[in-house]
């Protein structure tokens, strides 16, 4: 089992282009989290979904951010017309069931220029 | 609001020594989890150790413990012989058990001195 893969590993995107960052849960895995690490901090909440679904997006902001997990295929986290404060790590978890414990992938960095 | 707080940004242990990260959340839930994550410079989140609320039994792994003092609300780890490899961020974190969302602490930057 290769784990919850995430790709990019890095990732420098322009102010105004868009940022798109892959997941891959672990294999069985149907639950994938969403966080946002900011510098020297603790990991935020941003999104969490199974497949198809989005179960809660509370700590999505409302604009430039979205996120899917589609029946096939990786989930995707899409921020249009990234700006300097969206650089940040963002990293991706998933999980067989709600019960149990979160396997986080390694990140994606995103720097904005 | 539920709230993680560590309140020691860095701290250094001598190797093979035993340090002591110090934890403190604030719920007004009774069922729960609290973790521990190491993040090396890798920046891979490990999950060092997971304890249940209702649990009164200190979880234990290997050369990590925890305290765990419910009504304080307190949660510290305790690494023991300390080893080169324990240099990492470590993150309290928490999560209930109605909820899907872990909060996160600030961190604890540990260095281990050779």
């Amino acid at each position: 089992n290769a784990g919850v893969m995430q790709n990019p590993r890095h990732l420098v995107r322009r102010r105004g282009q868009e940022a798109r960052l892959r997941c891959s849960p672990m294999k069985g895995h149907s639950h994938v989290y969403w966080y946002r690490q900011l510098p020297e901090e603790g990991l935020k909440f941003m999104v969490y979904l199974q497949k198809e679904n989005i179960i809660d997006e509370s700590g999505m902001p409302k604009e430039r951010f979205s996120a899917e997990f589609p029946k096939e295929g990786p989930s995707i986290l899409r921020i249009q017309q990234v700006v300097r404060g969206d650089s940040a790590a963002y990293f991706c978890a998933s999980s067989p069931d709600r019960v149990y414990g979160y396997t986080f992938g390694s990140g994606t960095r995103l720097t904005v220029v | 609001a539920q709230t993680v707080t560590q309140s020691q940004p860095e701290m250094s242990v001598q190797e093979a020594e035993t340090v002591t990260l110090s934890c403190t959340y604030d719920t007004s839930e009774s069922d729960y989890y609290l973790f521990w994550y190491k993040q090396p410079p890798s920046r891979q989140m490990i999950l060092v150790i997971r304890q249940e609320a209702y649990k009164q039994q200190n979880a234990t792994e290997n050369r990590f413990s925890v305290n765990f003092q419910k009504a304080a609300k307190s949660f510290s780890l305790k690494i023991s012989d300390s080893q080169l490899g324990d240099a990492a961020m470590y993150f309290c974190a928490y999560r209930t058990n109605r909820d899907d969302k872990i909060i996160f602490g600030k961190g604890t930057r540990l260095h281990i001195l050779p």
